[in-house]
């Protein structure tokens, strides 16, 4: 009964690949996101969705796309994968009235070789 | 252009002890502030907050602390316990409405706490 699950929690992958990471929260939020935690551990975000509406899409690479079938889902696509990708990625969920208070997934740990 | 700077990498004290984690930001614009506990492997988990327009909120063992006019905030945890050892963000919002929902995170401080 995780509240905000994403998978999968490890992925390892050659340069140039396609992937996908896929998210799921069962809190019944109307916005969802995923942030980045680079190897400085700063935690930035990347995209926001509100009721499936994109409301925040900082300066990403456009290789990275978001997508959210419905409310409860965010997945993050990433197309030909650079070395510099390697990060763990954190989805996350929250009310937008109270947006502040984000429920965060345990995280995906990418790694391009 | 860090807009949320937590400069202690950092911080071992000893249980029953007090814990001060601080954190500084450069936008005056910031109206709410936060703090994130983060476990190994697990992702962040929501702490405390605080609203810009008061400078102490108290939660149990932890009381955020925040000083508008120097930018700064801090986080006391008392008594501190070693299931305390964790991870601490400091984080900030509030830059717009269109930022609704968007986190600006410190770098985060190491917190050990010996038995």
């Amino acid at each position: 009964d995780t509240a905000v699950s994403q998978t999968p929690k490890y992925l390892v992958t050659q340069m140039g690949n396609d992937k996908s990471i896929k998210c799921e929260q069962n809190l019944g939020h109307d916005t969802m996101y995923w942030y980045k935690q680079d190897s400085k551990k700063f935690l930035k975000i990347m995209f926001s969705y509100n009721n499936k509406e994109l409301i925040i899409n900082e300066t990403v690479p456009n290789r990275f796309s978001p997508k959210s079938p419905d409310k409860a889902h965010l997945n993050l696509h990433i197309n030909s994968l650079e070395l510099g990708d390697s990060a763990v990625y954190f989805c996350a969920s929250g009310r937008r009235r109270d947006h502040e208070k984000l429920f965060f997934g345990s995280g995906t740990q990418l790694s391009v070789l | 252009d860090q807009q949320v700077k937590q400069n202690s990498p950092s911080l071992s004290v000893q249980e029953g002890r007090i814990s001060i984690l601080n954190c500084d930001y450069t936008n005056s614009m910031f109206d709410y502030f936060l703090w994130y506990k983060k476990y190994p492997a697990e992702g962040p988990t929501f702490l405390i907050s605080i609203s810009s327009i008061k400078d102490k909120n108290e939660d149990g063992r932890f009381t955020v602390f925040l000083n508008k006019s120097a930018k700064h905030l801090s986080l006391h945890i008392v008594p501190s316990q070693p299931g305390d050892s964790a991870v601490y963000f400091c984080a900030a919002s509030g830059v717009g409405s269109s930022n609704t929902g968007k986190l600006i995170f410190g770098q985060g401080t190491t917190l050990q706490v010996k038995p």
